[in-house]
């Protein structure tokens, strides 16, 4: 069964550093998405690409962050700047028109 | 704007009962729901998605019905095991276009005991 893949599972970084979390989505999906869930908390969206373009983007989804599909088989999300409040488990998403989503099985991103 | 609320929150039942899992939603302008299973500290597993025209999808002893005009779906699983022990979320998808974004409830954390 194909799956979503991230890298890395765990990151710990510095308040006010640069982080890129990685995902290889399935091959023929195109559409991508990001996701976190701060510890205790729903599952929130943060941004939706398809076309090689941001289609939506939630509140949380400010200048701080970024995504990118550089080589047409990874899609990265950048934030520049990390927070304390940043820190929670981030997922990738993918799927193909009309079909459900298979999810990542996360980045549990800490920032100290 | 979409809310998604999931009860009961948590429960615990004795193995081999049958049992049900509520969602419900306030908007019925949905395009998909999709039923996830979430170990502690884990990524989210898909168990089921249900089309908007449809009213229900079956998968082992799984099955999650949805009814669009009142806003709400339900996933029942028949007899029960330890290993179903985790949280399950239901999220609808609110539209087709190119976002097809998930607004997520907040799950409902099952124990099952043997």
């Amino acid at each position: 069964e194909p799956e979503v893949t991230q890298t890395p599972s765990h990151q710990v970084t510095q308040m006010g550093q640069e982080v890129i979390l990685r995902c290889v989505p399935i091959s023929n999906h195109l559409y991508f998405y990001w996701y976190r869930q701060i510890l205790g908390q729903k599952v929130e969206f943060l941004v939706s690409f398809y076309n090689n373009e941001i289609s939506e983007k939630s509140e949380i989804f400010d200048d701080q962050f970024s995504v990118e599909r550089p080589d047409g088989s990874n899609f990265t999300l950048k934030i520049r700047s990390t927070k304390l409040e940043d820190s929670a488990m981030y997922f990738c998403a993918s799927r193909r028109q009309g079909f459900g989503y298979t999810f990542g099985s996360g980045t549990r991103l800490t920032v100290v | 704007k979409q809310e998604v609320t999931q009860i009961p929150a948590a429960l615990s039942v004795p193995e081999g009962e049958n049992l049900v899992l509520n969602c419900s939603f306030t908007d019925s302008a949905i395009y998909n729901l999709q039923w996830f299973r979430q170990d502690p500290g884990k990524g989210l597993t898909s168990l089921l998605l249900i089309q908007s025209s449809q009213r229900e999808q079956t998968s082992g002893r799984l099955n999650a019905s949805l009814d669009k005009s009142s806003g709400r779906s339900t996933l029942y699983i028949a007899a029960s095991q330890p290993g179903d022990s985790a949280t399950y979320l239901c999220a609808v998808i609110v539209s087709s276009g190119n976002t097809g974004k998930l607004i997520f409830g907040q799950g409902t954390t099952l124990q099952v005991k043997p």
